[in-house]
């Protein structure tokens, strides 16, 4: 089992449309949770940080934790074409960063 | 604030040749890091270092060395270039690196593309 899984997609909803990105995690005493985004031959940059239990929302994206469930996700609300990108989360364990594969997003515009 | 620089931002090597990555943060960050980015693999841990004088080997440290410079500067060395060793390869720096507990956000450099033939 992979620490940090992601499906691959690509998950693709027309614009507009609230897109929902997922990702479980393997680790239970893992308390930093990241989603970054990264463009075809960029670097990744952090859209949302989460640490606790629950929803947190910033502008058009809300992340959401549940430690009991190991799972955080990502949603993206009025998806534009410019949210196309491969959508990357990363959790802490005992002492790293683990980042999944990535999940592929297209917003058809 | 140029945040985390990288150079070069790409190179061609032969097997067997050596060379090294270059890598700074302006953020006044303790902690910096460096990944390997391969299809399918995502990012992967080569090697960190939670505060200046200090390293530690990450997920797929074979093959590498790195170097703290100093606050600022954290350098991988390929000693002899495998074809397995084509990637692309980033440096993050954080604000400090603590084991266990919460951790703070990595930022990334732009990256280095390595072909290695």
């Amino acid at each position: 089992q992979k620490e940090v899984e992601q499906n691959s997609g690509p998950l693709s909803v027309p614009e507009g449309a609230i897109a929902s990105l997922n990702c479980t995690y393997s680790d239970r005493v893992s308390q930093s949770f990241f989603w970054y985004r990264q463009y075809s031959g960029k670097s990744p940059e952090l859209i949302m940080s989460i640490y606790s239990n629950g929803d947190k929302e910033d502008g058009r994206f809300t992340a959401q934790l549940n430690k009991a469930s190991q799972y955080v996700s990502l949603l993206i609300r009025d998806s534009q074409p410019s949210d196309s990108a491969t959508y990357l989360c990363a959790v802490t364990g005992t002492y790293k960063y683990i980042f999944g594969t990535g999940t592929r997003l297209k917003v058809l515009a | 604030n140029a945040g985390v620089t990288q150079t070069p931002k790409f190179q061609v090597l032969k097997t067997g040749q050596s060379m090294t990555l270059q890598c700074a943060q302006d953020m006044n960050h303790n902690s910096m890091y460096w990944y390997r980015q391969d299809p399918g693999m995502g990012l992967r841990l080569i090697y960190y270092s939670a505060s200046e004088g200090t390293t530690d080997k990450g997920e797929v440290p074979n093959g590498y060395n790195v170097s703290r410079l100093n606050k600022r500067e954290f350098s991988l060395r390929l000693e002899s270039a495998a074809p397995s060793q084509t990637s692309v390869y980033f440096c993050a720096s954080s604000p400090f690196y603590k084991r266990g507990g919460f951790q703070e956000t990595q930022y990334f450099g732009p990256g280095t593309r390595l072909l290695v033939l």
